[in-house]
């Protein structure tokens, strides 16, 4: 039972144009939700995150967007860089216990 | 410079034996994780510890074990019990508990048991 869907496995968007990145989640009880980027042979390492009370967050080239109604999140990056070709893990938390990743989508960034 | 070290990064394994993995961190946090990944999959929540001397099951805590005896460090024992425990181990640290807090994560380590 995934509580938390990432159901790209793989996005490819040219270098300069939107990368738009979607999770979707089922346990209403979530009430943090936080993206990660994740090189091969690195640990993930934090991008953004949003709390449930606001519906956007904004840092540089990357907004997080979450749509409680819907439970669903969604991380645009904009505009789309070579270094941003990445492994991209959304999770959710109730709690310190209760952390749950997405399984990931691999971005490519297109020259 | 801070971080969090893993070691080593590969680790190989007869079934039947314990085997421990290192954490160590040098940022002076509180909290500590372990998580594993598996090919195609999320990463899930092993043990955490909020401070030292006190850790807490995750979802997948069964045939693993762990100890906080220094802030620096949470070692992650993968025991014989554990069914499956061919996997990529990262270690996380934040400053505090609250999930609102930034976890840092380390390199990882790939065991591989045959």
């Amino acid at each position: 039972d995934q509580q938390v869907k990432q159901n790209s496995p793989s996005l490819s968007v040219q270098e300069g144009r939107i990368s738009i990145l979607n999770c979707d989640y089922t346990n209403s009880m979530f009430d943090y939700f936080l993206w990660y980027k994740k090189y091969p042979a690195e640990g993930p390492t934090f991008l953004i995150s949003i709390s449930s009370i606001k519906d956007k967050n904004e840092d540089g080239r990357f907004t997080v967007f979450l749509n409680k109604s819907a439970k669903h999140l969604s991380l645009h990056i904009v505009p789309s860089q070579p270094g941003d070709s990445a492994v991209y893990f959304c999770a959710a938390s109730a709690g310190p216990d209760k952390i749950i990743f997405g399984k990931g989508t691999r971005l490519h960034i297109l020259p | 410079d801070g971080g969090i070290t893993q070691s080593p990064k590969y680790l190989f394994r007869k079934e039947g034996q314990n085997v421990t993995l290192s954490c160590e961190q040098n940022l002076n946090h509180d909290a500590m994780y372990w998580y594993r990944q598996d090919p195609g999959q999320g990463l899930r929540l092993i043990y955490y510890s909020q401070i030292v001397n006190d850790f807490q099951k995750g979802d997948i805590a069964e045939g693993y074990s762990v100890s906080r005896e220094k802030k620096e460090s949470f070692p992650l024992t993968v025991t014989s019990a554990q069914k499956n425990p061919t996997a990529f181990y990262l270690c996380a640290s934040s400053m505090g508990g609250d999930i609102s807090y930034e976890q840092y994560f380390g390199p990882g380590t790939r065991l591989t048991v045959t």
